[in-house]
């Protein structure tokens, strides 16, 4: 069955420190891939998104996504956090044969001043 | 409207009642999808529409459920006889074309059952 992993649940940072976070999904064919975030008490929010072309794909607010095919991937990274990205990170996975998001559990970040 | 509205924003239903949760999308969006989010879980594939078409219901979890988009426009989510594990978000969302681009959410509707 198609789904997605979330390693992290929880990561706590102090603002200015990196990011990563972790995605791999299990699904042989093509797909598109997404991370969204829902902000405490908002809607969720597509960060960015990969189909095609250069795996290392930029979002807004600083982040950026790297696709590695191989490794079944789509980890997302910022280089310095700040207390404004406290929020709820979703991983989601799309199989190019569906319209169909599948998402992961996510990952609750904590950025403390 | 300027994104997805979902009403009532919470409800509280005593197990054994049917509830009727309301989706307006983005106006002119043709496709719709309902989600079942969890407490601690990611969202959940319900079902989806384009225009007034059923195209997809594999994720509904039982006949207890069913939606409907009569005029290709707002959507209801319908529950009938609700049981506690049916206490969820149901998040509605649209997308004006292909659904790789990706969706815009609601904020949901917080579905507690009693």
């Amino acid at each position: 069955a198609q789904s997605v992993s979330q390693h992290n649940h929880h990561v706590i940072l102090s603002e200015a420190a990196s990011l990563e976070l972790g995605c791999n999904y299990s699904y042989g064919g093509t797909v598109n891939l997404f991370w969204y975030v829902q902000y405490p008490g908002q809607h969720l929010q597509l960060l960015l998104k990969y189909f095609s072309g250069d795996p290392l794909v930029k979002g807004i607010k600083g982040f950026e996504a790297e696709f590695i095919k191989s490794k079944f991937s789509f980890n997302l990274r910022k280089p310095s956090v700040q207390w404004s990205d406290t929020a709820e990170y979703f991983c989601a996975v799309m199989p190019q044969s569906t319209d169909k998001l599948i998402f992961g559990t996510g990952t609750r970040l904590q950025v403390f001043p | 409207g300027a994104g997805v509205s979902q009403s009532p924003r919470y409800k509280v239903a005593k197990r054994g009642q049917d509830v009727a949760l309301r989706c307006d999308p983005i106006s002119g969006h043709v496709s719709l999808f309902w989600y079942q989010q969890a407490l601690g879980q990611g969202p959940e594939f319900l079902t989806y529409f384009q225009n007034e078409a059923q195209l997809d219901k594999s994720g509904l979890p039982s006949d207890r459920f069913f939606a409907e988009r009569p005029e290709g426009s707002v959507s209801t989510l319908k529950i009938q006889r609700t049981q506690q594990e049916d206490s969820a978000v149901y998040l509605c969302a649209s997308s004006l074309g292909p659904s790789r681009l990706g969706y815009t959410f609601g904020s949901g509707t917080r579905l507690t059952v009693v």
